[in-house]
């Protein structure tokens, strides 16, 4: 089944020790969307690739980046991790075509800071 | 700008009662509208749409009508099961540089009591 797929489910890191965090389809949609989920709120969106054409949102702090080396696969890097970017993260994909199109998204990755 | 309203939760009712979720939503022309669903742990799932005013999305025995007049998307569903206990999000896409990120409601957290 074509799907979006994040690893690890569950990762533990140290303050300031740097973590990525992977994301792949097979669905072989344009966009690919970062989101953070803190306890008990909605998904806030970090940033998106449209193709290869990175989109930052204004509030993103600088201690996050992305990568997207291909269509397939987009990764989200934490330079210096604090106890506050202890969330869920997750990764969706959409089309990028139409007006209509639902975003998939992945299981998403739960962080554990120490 | 573009935005969704979702009645505060959490709710709690027990197996075979009805469920009514409001949604109301503020946005510029007739975008399509969804509901996802977070169980526990999980990512986001598609729970149901609707793209033109009058639409009424289904799915799992859950309903909900785009509602022009009134700009809103409740959710219901007429009995509800156990399973069915989770997070519900109402989300209405807007435009994000070259993409259309979604804008979530609040959540509301449904416990289906045996």
């Amino acid at each position: 089944d074509a799907m979006v797929i994040q690893n690890p489910r569950y990762q533990v890191t140290q303050f300031g020790k740097p973590v990525t965090l992977s994301c792949s389809q097979t669905l072989n949609h344009n966009v690919m969307y970062w989101y953070q989920q803190k306890s008990s709120q909605a998904p806030k969106l970090l940033f998106h690739y449209y193709d290869k054409d990175f989109n930052n949102e204004a509030d993103t702090p600088d201690n996050f980046q992305s990568r997207r080396p291909n269509t397939s696969f987009c990764f989200l890097d934490i330079r210096s991790p604090g106890l506050g970017d202890a969330a869920m993260y997750l990764c969706a994909t959409d089309t990028g075509t139409g007006a209509y199109n639902e975003q998939f998204f992945g299981p998403g990755t739960r962080l554990t800071v120490l | 700008g573009d935005s969704v309203t979702q009645m505060e939760g959490p709710v709690t009712l027990s197996e075979e009662a009805f469920l009514t979720i409001n949604c109301t939503y503020t946005a510029t022309g007739y975008p399509s509208l969804f509901w996802y669903v977070q169980y526990p742990g999980e990512g986001l799932q598609l729970l149901l749409k609707a793209t033109k005013a009058d639409d009424k999305g289904s799915n799992k025995g859950f309903e909900a009508t785009y509602r022009k007049e009134t700009t809103s998307f409740h959710l219901e569903k007429g009995s509800v099961q156990v399973s069915d206990s989770a997070v519900y999000f109402c989300a209405l896409p807007i435009s994000s540089g070259s993409a259309r990120q979604l804008t979530f409601g609040s959540g509301t957290q449904l416990t289906v009591l045996p």
